[in-house]
């Protein structure tokens, strides 16, 4: 079982580059999240997606656009990338919403903006 | 503001004996709980979790105890092994906006000594 595949991985960016990451899940989950996590921190929601079709924003959205492309897919783009978004990158999925239930995540991917 | 928040940020034990690790929360609206463990370049997995109206649940070789009368939230680990050295998150359905999401805390290493 995949269960969540984000691409990619690794990437560095220069200040004001753009970039989008992608996210997958083959477990036929409604909702989709983004989390950052970075040193010392716990993970902070970005961008979630309770249902296709629908997105909203999390703790901290600013400077990142989301588009849930179908039930499987939902990715996160960074307009103009700045230092301050140099993180890690989550990509999650749920069965229902609310807050309730386990999120699945993906493998991370490492984001560094120069 | 409210968080959720740890008392520790690391913690050692020797291997065989019971780990505890503490998580205090300040939204008595909370009303679900969990526990991710994270190993190193890796995305956060799934241990236990327990809805409020619970004091206790068990997992195999875990124990998720919840206070809420001092806001407290605490994951047992029996007979603890090298390959549970990680770092561990407790998360609370906190309220943001309309919808609740899970809210992280920042985590405790927990290192698991020969």
């Amino acid at each position: 079982n995949a269960g969540v595949t984000q691409t990619p991985k690794f990437q560095v960016l220069k200040t004001g580059q753009s970039m989008t990451l992608q996210c997958a899940q083959d477990m036929n989950h409604n909702s989709m999240y983004w989390y950052r996590q970075d040193p010392g921190m716990g993970l902070r929601l970005i961008y979630y997606s309770a249902s296709e079709g629908t997105t909203d924003k999390g703790e901290v959205p600013n400077g990142y656009n989301v588009s849930r492309l179908n039930k499987r897919e939902f990715s996160l783009r960074l307009e103009s990338a700045a230092p301050s978004q140099t993180s890690v990158y989550f990509c999650a999925s749920s069965v229902g919403t609310g807050g309730r239930g386990e999120l699945f995540f993906g493998e991370g991917s490492r984001l560094t903006v120069l | 503001g409210e968080s959720v928040g740890l008392h520790l940020p690391t913690l050692s034990v020797q291997e065989g004996d019971n780990s505890i690790i503490n998580c205090a929360y300040s939204n008595s609206a909370s009303d679900y709980f969990i526990w991710y463990k994270q190993e190193s370049g890796k995305g956060p997995q799934f241990i236990i979790d327990i809805r409020s109206n619970m004091d206790k649940r068990q997992g195999q070789r875990v124990t998720v105890l919840l206070n809420k009368t001092v806001k407290h939230l605490s994951l047992q680990i029996a007979a603890t092994q090298p390959g549970d050295s990680a770092v561990y998150f407790c998360a609370e359905n906190r309220l943001s906006g309309s919808a609740r999401q899970l809210t992280f805390g920042s985590g405790t290493q927990l290192t698991v000594l020969p």
